[in-house]
């Protein structure tokens, strides 16, 4: 049981650039949530999805978009990267909603 | 607007201490009210849950207490370790839809040998 995965660690684009991070989770959770962490903001969610084939947008998702075609995966995509994307970004998932949320380890992006 | 906030950013303290750790949020209408640890260049590890309905989780040397009506929650570690040393992070959810977390900016605690 590897839990919530993510795929890739580290990652440097260039503005303008394209990419897709993956995260994948092994537990059967219905929900699956992008979020964000940057000094002094703390964390903060991107987009979320109460299941397979929808998704919803969470405090801050402009320039991001999002996709969960199956139940065990959430792709998260960066169309046109900006610096302002630079970030640790961090998914998480759940069984439900009065449940703990179950954190991946990371990635680091930064967008030179 | 729901903010949370967590006060003092950083904590030292020697080794043996029972410690407190502090959370505020505004807006009492919680749904429920989750503790983490995020250790240097890691992912969050989730300590504790509490619902809206509850006064307090216990997890080993954990403890979690919630007032709703103050809008505050305390994190209280017994007889700290050196391995506590850790981001601790209080997050709140106030919807019972999507399950939005509000996070806080994290206490960095420090314990001392």
């Amino acid at each position: 049981n590897a839990g919530v995965t993510q795929t890739p660690k580290f990652r440097v684009l260039k503005t303008g650039q394209s990419m897709t991070l993956l995260c994948a989770q092994d537990m059967n959770h219905e929900y699956m949530y992008w979020y964000r962490q940057d000094p002094g903001m703390g964390l903060r969610l991107i987009h979320y999805s109460v299941g397979e084939g929808t998704t919803a947008k969470g405090e801050v998702p402009d320039g991001y978009n999002v996709s969960r075609l199956k139940k065990q995966n959430f792709l998260l995509g960066l169309e046109s990267a900006a610096p302002s994307q630079t970030s640790v970004y961090f998914c998480a998932s759940s069984y439900g909603i009065g449940v703990m949320q179950y954190f991946g380890p990371g990635t680091r992006l930064t967008v030179t | 607007k729901q903010e949370v906030t967590q006060i003092p950013a950083a904590l030292s303290v020697p080794e043996g201490e029972n410690l407190v750790l502090n959370c505020s949020f505004t807006d009492s209408a919680i749904y429920n009210l989750q503790w983490f640890r995020q250790d240097p260049g890691k992912g969050l590890t989730s300590l504790l849950l509490i619902q809206s309905s509850q006064r307090e989780q216990t997890s080993g040397r954990l403890n979690a207490s919630l007032d709703k009506s103050s809008g505050r929650s305390t994190l209280y570690i017994a007889a700290s370790q050196p391995g506590d040393s850790a981001t601790y992070l209080c997050a709140v959810r106030w919807d019972n839809q999507g399950g939005k977390l509000i996070f806080g900016q994290g206490t960095e605690l420090s314990v001392k040998p």
